[in-house]
């Protein structure tokens, strides 16, 4: 069985200190990847996806970046954080080749003081 | 662009209630329809989804939606409400097939379940 694993499950953090979240998914070849963002009570937005290694498209900027380093490990990075970085990161996959259905991590809790 | 739309942001129902979560989406032509849920602090999880034939389709915890393309309307029901279905819920709308990159979420319905 296929699973996703998400760290850390909280953060708080500075502003203007660096961050890294991270997501790795067991079980799944060369699986598509995807970060989302969802601000307190609202809804997902979709960051980056990925559809191999070394390969990662942006959907929104938000002074953010994200990486795919291995087939199963997706990393979301900045060097200097912001206030409105705050809220909830999700990391998700989907099956390659043929699926709109995403399976989602527990998601990182994010308070950027 | 393909949106999606939740009318209701919240939703308060007695538990063995049944309910109905409404979700309209703008698109003319063929779409990938589905719905998740999210408990509090939690990733969202897979309810149902629809692309064609029966408009009615089942999905897990009893749960079941309906499409109907002269509404553009993708309704999630349940008959009996159990405290545990207390959550968000996000109807999600997509253009295209095979890749979920294009997939639009709604602004969540949250749902409180009541003793």
């Amino acid at each position: 069985a296929q699973t996703i694993h998400q760290w850390p499950v909280a953060e708080i953090k500075a502003v203007g200190s660096p961050l890294s979240l991270g997501c790795t998914i067991k079980g799944k070849s060369s699986p598509n990847l995807y970060w989302y963002w969802q601000a307190t009570g609202g809804t997902l937005q979709q960051l980056f996806y990925s559809i191999t290694v070394g390969q990662v498209e942006s959907v929104v900027q938000l002074n953010l970046s994200a990486s795919r380093p291995k087939d199963d490990q997706f990393i979301l990075s900045t060097e200097k954080l912001l206030l409105s970085h705050s809220g909830f990161y999700l990391c998700a996959w989907s099956p390659t080749g043929g699926s709109e259905r995403l399976f989602f991590g527990h998601g990182t809790k994010l308070s950027v003081l | 662009t393909q949106t999606v739309s939740q009318s209701d942001a919240h939703v308060t129902v007695f538990e063995g209630d049944s309910v109905e979560l409404r979700c309209n989406y703008s698109y003319g032509g063929s779409i990938y329809l589905s719905w998740y849920i999210q408990h509090h602090g939690r990733g969202l999880q897979f309810l149902l989804k629809y692309y064609s034939g029966n408009p009615v389709v089942q999905g897990v915890n009893g749960f079941e939606a309906e499409f109907s393309k002269s509404d553009s309307s993708f309704h999630l029901r349940k008959a009996s409400v159990h405290w545990s279905d207390s959550a968000v819920y996000f109807c999600a709308v997509s253009l295209q097939t095979g890749f979920a990159s294009a997939l639009t979420f709604g602004s969540g319905t949250k749902v409180i379940v009541l003793p």
